[in-house]
């Protein structure tokens, strides 16, 4: 069974940098398993940030950004703002149309 | 702007069938686009669940591959979702989304709609 991986908490203070990685518990995360983000804010429906590893969605902020860090797809928020306090989940392509979600982390911003 | 919204009962009892309907306004799902259905248990994680095109051709997620099926109703420029002998496993938020295959491949869930709670309970 294909699990994705990622940190279930992290903390940020706000102005800082912060690193989400996202692996998979049978291998490495490469682009071509076209690694994309999203943003969950409580209450509301998850919103796409990143895709295709490191193409932002329209309308996002550059201080997010995504890239392939070691074996693992990695979302970076530069200068974390208190708005950024949400979960983000990593989503994977597994070929044949078969999409999987990782359990999603926690951002605290303080 | 395109519009999602689910509908459907809030609460399915245990080996009943779950079925919902996703509406979409502002665009046609007869021109393109895959469509899908997403899960989330309460204060869980994320489940893709299925893909449907308009012509009916399907992705499932290989877990529930024999209790989902997901029929297009272009005529009401809908599609749902339909989940056989549900369990208190299957007590989630449902949404539906549309999976964006034409910006990049193979794809990126654009637009969502705001969900529905769904209780599996007698």
């Amino acid at each position: 069974q294909t699990v994705v991986t990622q940190e279930p908490s992290f903390s940020v203070s706000p102005g800082g940098t912060v690193t989400l990685t996202c692996g998979l518990n049978s291998g490495s995360v490469s682009s071509r398993y076209y690694p994309s983000w999203y943003q969950q804010i409580s209450g509301l429906a998850p919103r796409i940030l990143i895709y295709n590893t490191d193409t932002r969605s329209s309308g996002v902020p550059d201080r997010f950004s995504g890239s392939i860090l070691g074996n693992k797809a990695a979302l970076t928020i530069t200068g974390a703002q208190a708005d950024d306090e949400a979960h983000y989940f990593c989503l994977l392509y597994m070929g044949s149309g078969i999409w999987v979600f990782g359990g999603g982390t926690s951002l605290t911003v303080l | 702007q395109v519009l999602l919204r689910e509908s459907g009962p809030g609460l399915v009892e245990p080996s009943e069938t779950l079925s919902l309907t996703c509406d979409v306004s502002g665009y046609s799902i007869s021109t393109g686009y895959y469509w899908a259905w997403i899960r989330q248990p309460p204060g869980k994680g994320v489940e893709w669940l299925g893909s449907v095109y308009h012509s009916g051709s399907t992705y499932y997620n290989p877990s529930l591959k024999s209790r989902v099926s997901m029929p297009v109703d272009t005529s009401k420029n809908q599609f749902s979702l339909r989940l056989d002998s549900v369990t208190a496993a299957d007590a989630a938020i449902y949404f539906c989304a549309r999976l964006d295959r034409i910006t990049a491949y193979p794809g990126l869930f654009d637009t969502w709609g705001q969900g529905l709670l769904v209780t599996v309970s007698s």
